[in-house]
């Protein structure tokens, strides 16, 4: 069925450091996928997405890289900031299903 | 800020009580959501709105009753809940009913059943 995830639960990284937050998704009929920051005491906001034709999106110290072959999502956040520290989740939808489906979650903790 | 309120921010009910949450927008919006976030679990959407219309249910039980009186204001109406139903209830909203599209999220109540 379909199933969206997250590898690691919990993400440790020194501030400076470049982080990779990972998202594996079953449904190869995905195109569109969306990668979400919730801080704590806040709702997700929205940070980045990406559509299904294309392979890596860059935005402000974030990148979001897709591998369809493999059905693998990634967000890299460059020179990681206390203010980065909150759960990230992606999710994903298709024009097929209507759908939106969301992952669990990763905690992103920063240290100093 | 993202343009969506919600309240209360806390509630504590009991399984007899009758209460409700609020949502507002004030981005000119056509869609408004509700979404349960439990710990552990993927947010799970339970009502979508459009033009004021329900346009989608979750098979959401009907102990949570929604109310969209206008395209600026959501309630969700609760009454004999259970423990389990204890979450961080979100409101979103956007621009159209969409779900491709960016959604704004309030900050969510957080309802703890007794």
């Amino acid at each position: 069925g379909e199933s969206v995830g997250l590898h690691l639960p919990t993400l440790s990284v020194q501030e400076g450091d470049n982080s990779i937050i990972n998202c594996a998704y079953s449904n190869s009929a995905s195109d569109y996928f969306i990668w979400y920051k919730q801080e704590s005491g806040k709702g997700p906001q929205f940070i980045i997405d990406i559509r299904s034709n294309m392979d890596k999106r860059q935005g402000q110290r974030v990148t979001v890289l897709l591998n369809k072959t493999v059905k693998h999502l990634s967000l890299q956040i460059a020179a990681t900031q206390p203010g980065d520290s909150a759960v990230y989740f992606c999710a994903e939808a298709s024009y097929n299903t209507d759908k939106l489906i969301f992952g669990t979650g990763t905690r992103l903790q920063v240290f100093p | 800020e993202t343009g969506v309120t919600q309240t209360p921010r806390h509630l504590v009910m009991g399984m007899t009580n009758k209460k409700s949450l609020k949502c507002e927008q004030h981005l000119g919006h056509n869609a408004m959501y509700w979404y349960k976030q439990s710990a552990k679990k993927p947010l799970e959407l339970m009502f979508v709105y459009s033009l004021e219309e329900r346009v989608e249910n979750n098979s959401v039980p009907s102990r949570f009753s929604p109310e969209c009186p206008n395209s600026s204001h959501l309630f969700l109406h609760l009454h004999t809940l259970q423990p389990e139903d204890s979450a961080l209830y979100l409101c979103a909203s956007s621009q159209n009913y969409d779900r491709l599209g960016e959604q704004y999220f309030g900050p969510g109540t957080r309802l703890t059943v007794t």
